[in-house]
């Protein structure tokens, strides 16, 4: 069974950092592109990043650009997202979720979620 | 970047009708690279529908995705009561990897 487990998620000021991590199991985790896609409260979905298989193609949305810092470690099945500069927009669930195609950025199982707050 | 417009904003309709929920990207979307997923509260988003037409595993036929180009529509040809959710559009042929707001189907 395809599991993906985030933590790391909590409280931070605005300007603070926080790295999130994802947890796999279930499938060959370096089989697959993985992505972080969030939701603010009430709102609907944003992508924020994905990478590739071996990491070699890293995309991020505009919104988290030069602050946020996806990456993975196959060895250990897990990917992380490094969040620096936080701001009150930043709020919300973060998703692992992972890309079942080659290239293909689409999401077939998502996590639970993970809730970052940003507030002073 | 591709920008996603969902309509309707809310569509209520009543167990057993059709629902027929439209997409429409702001440019072509690469090889008809585009999802569809629903959300119901509380609950982490699910696919329905990738590459705009092929249901993903376990979906109900009643769930069927057209289109092409701009121009996309998520289909649900008999409505069950757990199929009132919100659905989400997301496009995946040009980075960033945008969704669309949401359609609210509700009773």
């Amino acid at each position: 069974e395809v599991q993906l487990v985030e933590s790391g998620g909590g409280l931070v000021k605005p300007g603070g950092s926080l790295r999130l991590s994802c947890a796999a199991s279930g499938f060959i985790f370096s089989g697959y592109s993985m992505n972080w896609v969030r939701q603010a409260p009430g709102k609907g979905l944003e992508w924020v990043s994905s990478i590739s298989r071996s990491s070699d193609y890293i995309y991020q949305a505009d919104s988290v650009k030069g602050r946020f810092t996806i990456s993975r470690d196959n060895a250990k099945n897990s990917m992380y997202l490094q969040m620096n500069s936080l701001r009150a927009e930043d709020t919300a669930v973060y998703y692992c979720t992972r890309s079942p195609g080659v290239g293909t950025y689409y999401f077939d199982y998502w996590g639970q979620g993970t809730l970052v707050t940003v507030s002073s | 970047e591709i920008v996603l417009t969902q309509s309707p904003g809310t569509l209520s309709l009543s167990p057993g009708e059709r629902a027929t929920l439209s997409c429409r990207a702001s440019q072509s979307v690469t090889s008809s690279f585009l999802a569809w997923y629903q959300q119901k509260p509380g609950q982490t988003p699910r696919l329905l529908i990738y590459a705009a037409s092929s249901r993903a595993t376990g979906i109900p036929d009643r769930f069927s995705g057209s289109g092409s180009g701009t121009d996309f529509t998520l289909t649900i040809s008999r409505l069950e009561p757990e199929d009132f959710a919100v659905y989400y559009c997301q496009q995946y042929g040009t980075s960033p990897f945008t969704f669309g707001p949401g359609t609210k189907v509700d009773i």
